[in-house]
């Protein structure tokens, strides 16, 4: 489920279950995604990105959905495994020169449950 | 073999100094960046250097002040240090329009 208010939002699934995250972003002009997975202590770490061009877009048990219409992204994890306890963001690229601006979502907390 | 390598880990210190933390990228990156990480886990981009040159200041007061002195490093001076600056920050680089490769992280507390 999700909690609302000052707290992170957080996903508790049970270890071999399917998890998904959902990502709202604000720039309808943004052309490219990313999805982070920041464990504790740790810095953000690159899961998997896709560009404007695709809906789709599959890496090793992680897939994203990007729904440009209504500015929708999402993570799907497949068979959840305690390691992938975490807390996950979702980043998008404005098109601009000369480097990115990443903007970050408000990341969502992933529990796994033995 | 660290990627983006950031120093020190942990920063403890009183309100009203100066800081300095330092940031190494080993990836022939053009461009490298710092972030701010809040006690609620928001990350916001502070600043973006391309080759040296600034070319991201978000709004950032004047007390931090990004200093390149070539395209694989890139240190973040803070001066009169205030409570509100305690955070972790995130040194970052990449190319453009791919994913950003973050350091492990600074935890600044100002006491």
């Amino acid at each position: 489920g999700e909690s609302v208010g000052l707290h992170l939002p957080t996903l508790s699934v049970q270890e071999g279950d399917n998890s998904i995250i959902n990502c709202a972003y604000s720039n309808s002009a943004s052309d490219y995604f990313i999805w982070y997975k920041q464990e504790s202590g740790k810095g953000p770490q690159f899961i998997i990105d896709i560009r404007s061009n695709m809906d789709k877009r599959q890496g090793q048990r992680v897939t994203v959905l990007l729904n440009k219409t209504v500015k929708h992204l999402s993570l799907q994890i497949a068979a959840t495994q305690p390691g992938d306890s975490a807390v996950y963001f979702c980043a998008e690229n404005p098109p601009r020169g000369g480097g990115n601006k990443l903007t970050f979502g408000t990341g969502t907390q992933l529990k796994v449950e033995l | 073999d660290t990627a983006v390598s950031q120093t020190p880990k942990y920063l403890v210190t009183q309100m009203g100094n100066d800081k300095s933390i330092k940031c190494e990228q080993n990836l022939g990156h053009d461009t490298m960046y710092w972030y701010k990480q809040d006690s609620k886990k928001f990350l916001k981009i502070m600043f973006s250097y391309n080759n040296k040159e600034l070319i991201i200041n978000e709004t950032v007061p004047n007390r931090f002040s990004p200093k390149s002195p070539d395209k694989a490093h890139l240190n973040l001076h803070i001066n009169s240090l205030e409570l509100g600056d305690s955070a972790v920050y995130f040194c970052a680089s990449g190319e453009s329009n791919t994913e950003a490769f973050f350091g492990q992280g600074t935890r600044l507390t100002v006491v």
